[in-house]
This record gives C-alpha cells, sequence and structure tokens, in this order.
C-alpha cells in the first residue's frame, strides 16, 4: 500500500511561475525524500528532510515538513520548461514491515515554455 | 548518474519464462531495494537487502526472488512470467540503514515487456 499521497495529481504552469507539491503520509518517519523522475526514465534524488527539521534549501528547491500533520511541501521557485516531470515524496519509514522507502503515486508537473 | 547499475535496460520475454535483473549498487552502498513500477500502481517496493541480508519486505509476489551476493551486488529473480507483470523494474541502493540520513540513489532501471 501507498505511504505517501501526492497533490495535485496534475499541475500544468508556465515557465518562470512557481510549482507547490505536497504530499501526506500516514505512520511516523525518519525521513521524507523528494524524486523527480523524467518520462520512463529513472527517479533522480532531489532532496531529504529529516524528521526533527521542518525546512530546507537546494537551489530553487523548498522542502518543508509538519510532522504534526504528516505532510510535506515541495516548491520549485522559477520553474523551467526542463522541471517538467513527474515528482514523488517517499518516506522512510525504519523497521516498519512495509520496508523503510515508501513512495507516493506522484505529482505531474508540466512547465510551459 | 547516479552510480547505481542495472541490466539489462530492456527485456522482452513470453509468459512463463524466467527473467533474471541484476543490479549493481553504488560504490560503498551496503543496501539494495527493488521496486516494480507499473501505471496503474506507481511504485511498489519489493525488497529490500542489507550486506547480504534481507531487512524489509513488501509486495513481492511468490513468484519472485531476490538476493545480495557478498561483492554487494543484487540480483531478482522473477519466474513464471504472467502479462501483469511488465514494468519498470528499479534498484536503488543506500549506504546504510535505518538512519535518519539515508538517502537512496536509483539505477535507470530495466523495463520488462511480457508478452
Amino acid at each position: 500500500s501507498q505511504q505517501g499521497e501526492e497533490d495535485p495529481q496534475a499541475l500544468s504552469i508556465q515557465e518562470g511561475e512557481n510549482a507547490t507539491m505536497n504530499c501526506s503520509y500516514k505512520t511516523s518517519i525518519n525521513n521524507l525524500q523528494w524524486y523527480r523522475q523524467n518520462s520512463g526514465r529513472g527517479l533522480v534524488h532531489l532532496i531529504l528532510i529529516r524528521s526533527n527539521e521542518r525546512e530546507k534549501h537546494s537551489g530553487r528547491l523548498r522542502v518543508t515538513l509538519d510532522t504534526s500533520k504528516k505532510s510535506s511541501s515541495l516548491l520549485i521557485t522559477a520553474s523551467r520548461a526542463a522541471d517538467t516531470a513527474s515528482y514523488f515524496c517517499a518516506t522512510g519509514n525504519y523497521g516498519g514491515s512495509q520496508g523503510n522507502l515508501i513512495f507516493g503515486k506522484g505529482t505531474k508537473l508540466s512547465v510551459k515554455p | 548518474d547516479s552510480g547505481v547499475t542495472q541490466t539489462p535496460k530492456h527485456l522482452i520475454t513470453a509468459t512463463g519464462q524466467r527473467v533474471t535483473l541484476r543490479c549493481s549498487p553504488r560504490s560503498g552502498d551496503l543496501s539494495v531495494y527493488w521496486y516494480q513500477q507499473s501505471l496503474d500502481q506507481g511504485l511498489q517496493f519489493l525488497i529490500q537487502y542489507y550486506n547480504g541480508e534481507e531487512r524489509a519486505k513488501g509486495n513481492i509476489l511468490e513468484r519472485f526472488s531476490a538476493q545480495q551476493f557478498p561483492d554487494l551486488h543484487s540480483e531478482l529473480n522473477l519466474s513464471s512470467l504472467e502479462l501483469g507483470d511488465s514494468a519498470l523494474y528499479f534498484c536503488a541502493s543506500s549506504v546504510g540503514y535505518g538512519d535518519m540520513n539515508t538517502e537512496a540513489f536509483f539505477g535507470q532501471g530495466t523495463r520488462l515487456t511480457v508478452v
């Protein structure tokens, strides 16, 4: 079963705009990771935020984590056409019976030039 | 390039057959994970090994098995293949297991088509 659920399922924006994707999860976690996947290709690791962190930045990416609400958001600022991809959150929950990195179904981002 | 190598990249086989997918983790990584990605199921966790031992099991069918060898590469064996097994199979690796800093890096995947 899925742990994370991304929202929205699909997002279409113009180049230069900001894109925000949300992820909700169900159980306690050790960390939460965001990945990007271009169509049919491998997953690229974007950022990891630990359960004791609230916000993290990497270049044009900003991730927040609210463990009380069991939710995270990924903000991509000043989006580019090259950001077009699917974005997944994955929760790290070590010791769980379902394994320790569980993915949501992803948000498909389309950035129009 | 993530440093995780998967072979083959593409595989076409008939129903009822058996195939082996291979994964070489990043240098220094002890954990290997296998995932299946199909259109209707998303990314499903199959199994994880750490330093040769099975550590976690997900939605892996009994027809599927895996192992991690002493040199840390891993193989995923899929047998009695069905049409529904057609999917992208990903391997990922990470340095550790069970800590807050474990980033997992993915290979490019093996696209399996069962005809």
